[in-house]
């Protein structure tokens, strides 16, 4: 079973700060690593896809991957209270994505 | 934009009847799939199609049954429907890369 893994959290953070989350993952083969957005009760919004070591910005949005140490990052910059959601890391297997079970974020104003 | 869309976003069904879950994307994308989700367990994968009327089984396929006669569309199918279905299913579409999902259908089986 290919593992995709992620601290659960919550993961607490004042509006304005940086929120870091990350990923490990255990197939070496791995070649794509998506961040998912889900707010409570909606489905999950792709924000953030990245395909190469190093880090990859948009907008507020920084993913890092690291393919050696088998670790992906997500880091929000000035952290809004409207980024309080479950962010979810994903793994290609094949034709499918393999999911963690997210890490909870709340930025508190 | 992407757009995949479901054909409920709330359902409640009695045990044992057979339930449709209807998905359509208009992206022209080879690969479709169908999760559930549920809280502690996350997203799992019940079946998944790579092409028209090819299906693989996920990791949860169990009590399912899938459908593909057209690309654009992705039928899930609860034979007899069970309580322990009761879940938000998930419909996601994909290229070669980038997953996009549907807005979900909550269903309830009583």
């Amino acid at each position: 079973q290919k593992e995709v893994e992620q601290n659960s959290g919550p993961l607490s953070v004042p509006e304005g700060a940086i929120a870091s989350l990350n990923c490990t993952y255990s197939d070496r083969g791995s070649q794509s690593f998506f961040w998912y957005r889900q707010y409570s009760g909606k489905s999950p919004e792709l924000i953030m896809s990245i395909y190469s070591n190093g880090d990859k910005e948009d907008g507020r949005f920084t993913a890092q991957l690291n393919k050696a140490s088998q670790y992906v990052s997500l880091l929000i910059r000035d952290s809004q209270p409207s980024d309080s959601a479950t962010y979810l890391c994903a793994v290609n297997f094949a034709y499918a994505l393999n999911f963690g079970k997210g890490t909870s974020l709340l930025v508190t104003p | 934009d992407v757009k995949v869309t479901q054909s409920s976003r709330y359902l409640v069904k009695r045990t044992g009847e057979k339930v449709f879950l209807e998905c359509v994307q208009d992206m022209d994308h080879e690969n479709m799939f169908w999760y559930r989700q549920d809280p502690g367990l996350g997203l799992r994968l019940i079946y998944f199609s790579y092409d028209v009327k090819m299906k693989e089984k996920g990791d949860i396929p169990e009590g399912y049954s899938v459908s593909r006669e057209k690309k654009e569309r992705f039928s899930l199918i609860l034979e007899s429907a069970s309580t322990n279905q009761t879940s938000m299913y998930l419909c996601a579409s994909s290229g070669p890369y980038e997953q996009y999902f549907g807005p979900g259908t909550r269903l309830t089986v009583t």
